[in-house]
């Protein structure tokens, strides 16, 4: 099993702060990096997914890149809201299947 | 589309009863995936199939979890008997090509085994 690792676990910032989350991932081997972002009592949701060593991807105010050669990729939040709040999901293409991280858990507040 | 589709949305069942979760993936998706949640793991990959054939259950924790996927449309995962640490929140997802796309996945069922 290749590990992916998230960090931090979990978040909390204020509205209108900015904020970024890690993800670690095995560099050999590499299909596909994705991102969900999972509310509380619903499913994940997929964000992003990146192929390519430098892809740099944006969807409103959110943004992720890719690092394949070291195996990392960040995701941004730009000006936070609280509808922000949810666990972000990182996950890794090995073969046919996705191996999820643990998540990170933020926290937007008023 | 209506997405993919799982039920129950909520079980409850008994110690030693027979449960049956069913899915519907996306009509034309060639993959469906079904995981589990727990605190302690995450999201957990159970086993996947690819048109309607099982490719990996390596992540199936023992002999009582079963799947099947009869035809393009369905699929069951089955736990007999059941046992309190099956609780957990189970996920079926579904793509159209794992590699490039994203999963979708379904509402989940939150199984409780008392």
């Amino acid at each position: 099993i290749l590990n992916v690792e998230q960090s931090p676990q979990s978040l909390h910032v204020q509205e209108g702060d900015s904020t970024n989350f890690t993800c670690s991932f095995p560099s050999s081997n590499f299909y596909a990096l994705h991102w969900y972002r999972w509310e509380t009592a619903k499913s994940p949701e997929a964000l992003f997914v990146m192929t390519l060593n430098g892809d740099e991807k944006k969807k409103g105010r959110i943004s992720a890149t890719l690092n394949t050669k070291e195996g990392y990729s960040y995701l941004y939040i730009k000006g936070s809201q609280p509808e922000d709040s949810a666990t972000y999901l990182c996950a890794h293409s090995h073969t046919d299947k996705l191996i999820f991280g643990t998540g990170t858990r933020l926290q937007v507040f008023p | 589309d209506a997405g993919v589709i799982q039920s129950p949305r909520h079980e409850v069942t008994e110690m030693g009863q027979e449960v049956t979760l069913r899915c519907k993936p996306i009509s034309g998706h060639d993959y469906l995936f079904w995981y589990r949640q727990t605190m302690m793991r995450g999201l957990e990959l159970l086993i996947y199939f690819n048109n309607n054939v099982p490719i990996d259950d390596s992540g199936m924790p023992e002999d009582r979890f079963s799947a099947k996927m009869p035809n393009a449309s369905f699929s069951t995962l089955k736990i007999q008997p059941s046992e309190p640490r099956d609780s957990a929140v189970y996920f079926c997802a579904s793509s159209l090509w794992a590699q490039g796309y994203g999963y979708t996945f379904g509402s989940g069922t939150r199984l409780t085994v008392v």
